[in-house]
Formats: C-alpha cells, structure tokens, sequence
C-alpha cells in the first residue's frame, strides 16, 4: 500500500459544527502532516508529528486541533471555523521526519465554511 | 533561509509542444528536489525527484536535472498532451533547523494543453 488515504473528500459545515478530518496510511511512515492550501496557492504547513508526537505546529489557531492516535492514523478536528477556513485540506506522510526524501500527498478534503 | 523560484504561468500550450518550466532555488547545502503535480479538483502527485547534484529525475516523459552550479531544477518534456494539463509545484526538502527536514514549495505553475 503506497497511499494516503484521506476522508471525507469534501465537507460542508457550519461556523458552530464540530468536524473531523480523517488521514491514514499504511506505508510505516512515521512523519505525518497536515497542509492547507488556498485556490492557486501552493499548500502551507500547518502540523507536523513524528513518532506520534506533536513536533511542529505553524502557529495554528487553536479552532484547528490534531491528534495522532496510533502510527497509522492522523485526525485534524474542527471546531467553530470561519468561512475564511475553506480550502483543501491535504494530509502526508514520510518516512522520518529527519530524512530528505519527500512525502507522500493524500487526495485531501474540500472544505466549505459557511 | 530556503525558498523556491518557478517560472510564472499559466503556460499554455498546444499538443506535442516542448515544455519547460523553470525552477530555481535558495538553500544551503544540499537539498532534495522535486517536481509535484495537482490536477483540477485532487492532491499532489509526487512527479519525479532528485537527491544530489547532477542527479536526473524522469518519470512518465518529465525530466529534470539537479543542477548545484545554477541551483535550478527545470521541468522538461518533449511532447505534452492535454491530459498533461494541470499545476505543477517545484518544492525542496531541507534541513529547517535541528533534525527537522522541512518541504519549501513554489508558487506553482498552471499548464494547459489546447487539442
């Protein structure tokens, strides 16, 4: 298995939901990220965790929690965005945090504020 | 710090044309390089890559040579097709600091491909 597998694809919530998104992988990547990207911008970094652990955060707004329950799983949870926070929402992992040989991209979530 | 240069689109184009798409960058030591591509409406695809200077990645009729002297990293292929038509980010993977690699990307470059 050489993918990451995001869900859902696309989701619409309100600015009072309560959402999640979800990213798996089965390569025994031990690096995962979330990324944002905006329309035709590239993505911005957001979270990083290695071995689990939280180990980078891009001064992300505290509406916007991970969590990394097990190595092969990655959860972005969403709690009173603003419409401002729609975008694609991509997930990706690597091997190490520590190596240089690139990652591997979900197919990401298309989120709707509104 | 490190940063990542490529040309600005959008490249039209039609089939069977040459492209190239230019991709400097910004980093000391060595960096790995690469080439992402995003068609409309999905994620990034990890188009090719190189690790060290003088490395060729190739992949699917795209090159691009890793090339120290000029820092660059140009997107190349012989004959497009419109289902060649997508964004294409050249991005870097470096040391950020620590013992953290970090990926810079471009701003990102739209090809279309007219029949």
């Amino acid at each position: 298995d050489t993918e990451v597998t995001q869900t859902p694809k696309h989701l619409v919530m309100g600015m009072t939901n309560k959402k999640s998104l979800k990213c798996e992988q089965h390569m025994g990547h031990r690096a995962m990220y979330w990324y944002k990207q905006k329309a035709k911008k590239p993505p911005e970094l957001m979270f990083v965790y290695s071995y689990e652990k939280l180990s980078i955060n891009e001064s992300v707004p505290s509406r916007f929690s991970p969590e990394c329950p097990n190595s092969s799983l990655l959860n972005l949870h969403l709690h009173a965005l603003q419409p401002e926070d729609s975008a694609l929402y991509l997930c990706a992992s690597s091997q190490r945090i520590d190596l240089n040989y690139g990652y591997t991209f979900g197919s990401g979530t298309r989120l709707t504020v509104v | 710090g490190n940063s990542v240069t490529q040309m600005e689109g959008p490249v039209t184009l039609s089939e069977e044309a040459f492209l190239t798409i230019n991709c400097t960058y910004t980093a000391t030591g060595y960096p790995s390089l690469f080439w992402y591509v995003q068609y409309p409406g999905e994620g990034l695809q990890l188009l090719l890559k190189a690790t060290k200077a003088d490395d060729k990645g190739s992949n699917k009729g795209f090159e691009a040579t890793y090339r120290k002297e000029t820092t660059s990293f140009h997107l190349e292929k012989g004959s497009v097709q419109v289902s060649d038509s997508a964004v294409y980010f050249c991005a870097l993977c470096k040391n950020s600091g620590g013992s953290n690699y970090k990926l810079t990307f471009g701003k990102g470059t739209l090809l279309t491909v007219n029949p």
